[in-house]
């Protein structure tokens, strides 16, 4: 069965620091992965997603996520969080019926 | 740029009662869905529609709901008799072929009160 595994549900950074969120994925099909936002009070909004065009991919906001399937993985970064970056991240598989399966999600949190 | 729209916001109902969750998905997509977050969960997936059928549904899916697309632009939740683990954020998303590229484009949610 496909699922999706984030580690760690909150996440504690200084305003400026590298932000990573981790996400794996078990799947035995090649997988199609997403990344999404939530902010405070409002719905999910696509950060980044991996098609297969390419390992590394870039997203609003200055995020980016590198694929690596050797260890079934799909990490967010952000060389350099701000204080608008705080929100809920949500990781996500494309299944053969395109539905998505989330990850539990990851809250950042930006410390001045 | 084109968004899911839902409405209303909020919504709280008794317990027994029929809610309606309404939604206008974008204009050309054509795969609807609706998901739901209950507080501190994983967002869940509950229903696919596509081809004014339902594609897909979840075991949370049972016969105390139902979708529709009554015209061109709305797609509804209702859920028929309302109970209180149905509290939840429930999020409208649609998306266009091929589908596995575009990603999934989700509403602002409505937020669900059951007493």
């Amino acid at each position: 069965a496909q699922s999706v595994t984030q580690l760690g549900s909150h996440v504690s950074v200084s305003e400026g620091a590298l932000v990573l969120l981790r996400c794996n994925y078990s799947s035995s099909v090649p997988p199609y992965l997403f990344w999404y936002v939530q902010y405070p009070n409002q719905g999910l909004q696509l950060l980044l997603k991996y098609t297969s065009a390419a390992t590394l991919v870039k997203g609003i906001n200055g995020f980016e996520a590198e694929f690596k399937k050797s260890e079934t993985s799909f990490h967010l970064t952000k060389p350099s969080a701000h204080m608008s970056d705080a929100a809920e991240y949500f990781c996500a598989l494309m299944d053969s019926s395109y539905k998505l399966i989330f990850g539990s999600g990851t809250r950042l949190l930006v410390r001045p | 740029e084109p968004e899911v729209t839902q409405t209303p916001s909020h919504q709280v109902t008794q317990m027994g009662q029929e809610v309606i969750l309404r939604c206008v998905p974008i204009s050309n997509h054509l795969y609807f869905y609706w998901y739901r977050q209950i507080l501190g969960q994983k967002v869940e997936f509950l229903v696919s529609f596509y081809n004014n059928e339902i594609s897909e549904k979840s075991e949370i899916f049972d016969d105390q709901f139902s979708v529709e697309r009554p015209d061109g632009s709305n797609f509804t939740l209702k859920i028929r008799s309302t109970k209180l683990e149905d509290s939840a954020m429930y999020f409208c998303a649609s998306s266009e072929a091929p589908v596995q590229d575009k990603g999934l484009f989700f509403g602002s949610g409505t937020q669900l009160s059951v007493l």
